[in-house]
């Protein structure tokens, strides 16, 4: 199984911040990678798919990029509803795979 | 608009068996993918199985292989997880996602979970 490593495992951060997430995978997985938002007892929410593609809905301050094992999720400006955790997700091979997750937190 | 409703909450009994529900809607529901994740407290969202809803082939996670049943009803739209043998450490949330977009025998090679249930909890405990 490929195993998804992110980093940091969490931040505090301020509105307005810009905001990195690192994802590794353990082998290379081309662009077959996807972020998600999960708020508190809810589900995901796909926000990147295929590495750099912004999903229909996702505001812009949103991005993505990376290919092969190392990958990136950016907040340019953080909003007070970006307080969440972020996930990555290979779908190169199966089993498809997560990262532990990244909690952001308000400073 | 396209949507997951899964069932409601379950608790259950160490040794017993558990059957969730994921009704879809708002598209067409055999030319996709339908996949079960399940997130336990605190822990990394962990993928179980597929199901083609088109053509029904299943595909398992090994860490459930012989425990977790996925199957389809094309009449009903709806797509059931039974997992078996239950115990503590299956307490969790679980969760049906939408995948692959698949047209005849073909399905995308790049995909991703872009449609969720809100989950189903499921509790096990004596």
């Amino acid at each position: 199984d490929i195993q998804m490593t992110q980093s940091p495992s969490s931040l505090s951060a301020s509105v307005g911040d810009r905001v990195t997430i690192t994802c590794r995978a353990s082998q290379s997985i081309s662009t077959y990678l996807n972020w998600y938002q999960q708020k508190p007892g809810k589900a995901p929410n796909l926000l990147i798919h295929a590495a750099s593609g912004l999903q229909s809905g996702v505001p812009s301050r949103f991005s993505g990029s990376g290919s092969g094992t190392d990958f990136t999720l950016t907040i340019s400006s953080l909003q007070p509803e970006d307080f969440a955790t972020y996930s990555c997700q290979q779908s190169y091979s199966t089993p498809p795979t997560f990262g532990q997750g990244t909690k952001v937190e308000i400073k | 608009q396209a949507q997951l409703v899964q069932s409601g909450a379950e608790v259950k009994k160490p040794g017993a068996s558990v059957k969730v529900s994921c009704k879809a809607s708002g598209y067409t529901f055999t030319n996709y993918v339908m996949h079960w994740v399940r997130q336990a407290p605190g822990q990394r969202l962990e993928w179980m199985g597929w199901i083609n809803a088109g053509n029904g082939n299943t595909k398992y996670s090994q860490n459930f292989q012989g425990r977790v049943t996925i199957t389809r009803d094309t009449t009903a739209t709806t797509a059931y997880m039974e997992l078996s043998s239950l115990r503590s450490e299956d307490t969790a949330v679980y969760f049906c996602a939408r995948g692959e977009y698949c047209s005849g025998i073909t399905c995308s090679s790049y995909w991703s979970f872009d449609l969720w249930g809100r989950g189903t909890l499921v509790s096990v405990s004596s």
